[in-house]
Order: C-alpha cells, then sequence, then structure tokens
C-alpha cells in the first residue's frame, strides 16, 4: 500500500519534443505528490508539486496532471531540452511523514 | 538560498568500522530525514526525526543504526558496524513545520564499504 509505480523506467525524447511521465500509488491517505529531478552524483532537487485538491499545475515548461479517482499523476515536460536529461522520480507523502519514492525514469533528450 | 548541507561528500571505510554521517539541515526548520540510494536505484526512507527524538523509522534502520542532534545545527547519522551492503548515497532532507511541505535534499554522502 506505500507503493508508488512509476513508468517509463528510461525514455529518450528529441529536443524540442514532450516528455511523460507516469505514476500510480494506492496509498488515499497520500496529499502531497512532488517531483524530484536528479542528476548524477546529486541530491534529488524539487522539481514541481500537487495536493490532490487539484487537477493540474503548471510551471514553466513542467506541469503536472493528477487523477485522484484513478490515483495516478503525470509529469509533463514540454519542448524538452538537452538539459532536462537526468532522472526524474515522482514521490508521495502525508503530512511530515517519509517520502515515499518511485523507482526513478532516467530521460535522455537528444540534440 | 538556503540549502542542507553534508559531511564528508565521500567516506570510504573497512568492514565492521562506524562511521557518522554529517548533515547541517536548513535553519529554520524542525523536521529531518535520512534517505539511502544504492546505485541505480530508488530512493529509500530511513529515519525521521522531530522534537529530538524519531518520528518514524523503516525497517533498514535496526539496532546498528543511530541518529542525533548534538547541537542547535548539526543532525548525524552513525553506523555502528558498517556491512558491505550499506554503501550507497545517503541523503539528509529537512523540511518546516508550515508550507511549503517540501523536503529540501542535501548533495548527499557517498558510503563505500569496502
Amino acid at each position: 500500500q506505500q507503493q508508488v509505480k512509476q513508468s517509463p523506467q528510461s525514455l529518450i525524447v528529441q529536443k524540442g519534443g514532450i516528455s511523460i511521465i507516469n505514476c500510480a500509488y494506492e496509498n488515499t491517505a497520500f496529499d502531497y505528490f512532488p517531483w524530484y529531478q536528479q542528476f548524477p552524483g546529486k541530491g534529488p532537487a524539487l522539481l514541481i508539486a500537487i495536493r490532490p485538491d487539484v487537477s493540474e499545475k503548471k510551471e514553466g515548461r513542467f506541469t503536472i496532471s493528477f487523477n485522484k479517482s484513478a490515483k495516478q499523476f503525470s509529469l509533463h515536460i514540454m519542448d524538452s531540452q538537452p538539459g532536462d536529461s537526468a532522472t526524474y522520480f515522482c514521490a508521495a507523502s502525508r503530512g511530515f511523514q517519509k517520502l515515499v519514492f518511485g523507482t526513478g525514469t532516467r530521460l535522455l533528450v537528444s540534440p | 538560498e538556503p540549502e542542507v548541507t553534508q559531511t564528508p561528500s565521500h567516506q570510504v571505510t573497512q568492514m565492521g568500522q562506524e562511521v557518522i554521517l554529517r548533515c547541517v539541515p536548513i535553519s529554520n526548520h524542525l523536521y529531518f530525514y535520512w534517505y539511502r540510494q544504492i546505485l541505480g536505484q530508488k530512493v529509500e526512507f530511513l529515519v525521521s526525526f522531530y522534537n529530538n527524538e524519531i518520528s518514524e523509522k523503516s525497517e533498514i534502520f535496526d539496532d546498528q543504526f543511530s541518529v542525533e542532534r548534538p547541537d542547535g545545527s548539526n543532525f548525524t547519522l552513525k553506523i555502528r558496524s558498517t556491512k558491505l551492503e550499506d554503501s550507497a548515497m545517503y541523503f539528509c532532507a529537512s523540511r518546516a513545520t508550515g508550507p511549503p511541505d517540501t523536503q529540501y535534499f542535501g548533495p548527499g554522502t557517498r558510503l563505500t564499504v569496502l
């Protein structure tokens, strides 16, 4: 029940294309859903986050879509750039409790 | 912008030795966490800490592990007798008591157990 499932495991997108990463959760008590970006040898850095009372949140080229009834959420990266090449983790938490991370998606944006 | 710092960046130790990983959380944060990431795998929760006590711990966090806030700024993770399988990146994170709800991560300590 604590799992967050993430797909795909890896993704190759042309520069300028749209990158889409999907996550699904089971625990309906989760109330905070962040996406983290991680470059090799670095710590996860918050990219964008959403709460379940909204269905979409956009910040620049990054959009989270949230489907509460399906218990799914996704990250869309518009106009993907080579600098976006990194590993992306979805996560979920409840209140001040631990973050439960997905398994990660390695994104490569080809020039 | 305030950030979480961690030392050392890389620690090499022999199996059976004790190690202490250090973290300085963001100054006005009161919730602290340790996570670890084995190479190429997902980030796993170890322990959370609030008000000078452990609030939650995972099954990974056994008797070999301990955490401490020895002063007003540092937060430490001690592994008493390291095993080969403890080799991983260890991340400290902190968050504020109010919004935003974000946990901010440090750059990590790479622990290599030989």
